[in-house]
């Protein structure tokens, strides 16, 4: 069974912090994703990977396809990262299989 | 940037009622999705689309559940007899290619069954 899993489920950081959040990911899972979901509810997609690392302003994503393991940086934390993360796998299908999300608060 | 645009906003109706949730996908992405999340709970996959028919479907989408690209550019999604327990948001994605390149999400549709 096509399985993300991520960790913690909560997590609360002083700005300026370094973030990091775990995610686990099952076989036939062929691609993973970082999605970021604000209090309205809109998700906006971070990252896609395969394989290696990725980075965008404070934002660092990386993948180890052996362990089945991606981790989310973010560095210098700030008040508006506060959001749920989730981690999602795309499976052999297309369909995106997701994690049960982190909520990060980032306190000033 | 193009975005997937997802109307209403908030959609509340009586149980047992039909509704009618609507997307526009970006125009040039091929596949199309429908996820949804219950309040507290994390997304989960409804169905996928692809040239005019359906690629794969969940569980959940049961005989209640339909979509449609009547004109090739709306993609709806269509429920029947709602229940108390469709009350989620629901989220239309597309994509360009197949397993190629990020999903785009429409901002989502709060459906309420009261």
């Amino acid at each position: 069974k096509n399985e993300v899993e991520q960790s913690p489920q909560n997590l609360t950081a002083q700005e300026g912090e370094f973030i990091t959040i775990n995610c686990s990911y099952s076989v036939g899972i062929s691609a993973l994703h970082w999605l970021q979901q604000h209090p309205g509810g809109g998700i906006v997609s971070l990252f896609m990977l395969s394989s290696g690392k990725k980075k965008h302003g404070r934002l660092i994503a990386t993948i180890n396809i052996q362990e089945k393991h991606s981790s989310l940086h973010i560095t210098a934390s700030h008040p508006r990262d506060s959001a749920v993360y989730i981690c999602a796998g795309t499976s052999n299908t297309g369909k995106l299989i997701f994690g049960q999300g982190t909520t990060l608060q980032v306190k000033p | 940037e193009p975005e997937v645009t997802q109307t209403p906003s908030h959609q509340v109706t009586q149980m047992g009622q039909e509704v009618i949730l609507r997307c526009v996908p970006i125009s040039n992405h091929l596949y199309f999705y429908w996820y949804r999340q219950i309040l507290g709970q994390k997304v989960e996959f409804l169905v996928s689309f692809y040239n005019n028919e359906i690629s794969e479907k969940s569980e959940i989408f049961d005989d209640r559940f339909s979509v449609e690209r009547p004109d090739g550019s709306n993609f709806t999604l269509k429920i029947r007899s709602t229940k108390l327990e469709d009350s989620a948001m629901y989220f239309c994605a597309s994509r360009r290619e197949f397993n190629r390149g990020g999903y785009t999400f429409g901002s989502g549709t709060r459906l309420t069954v009261v």
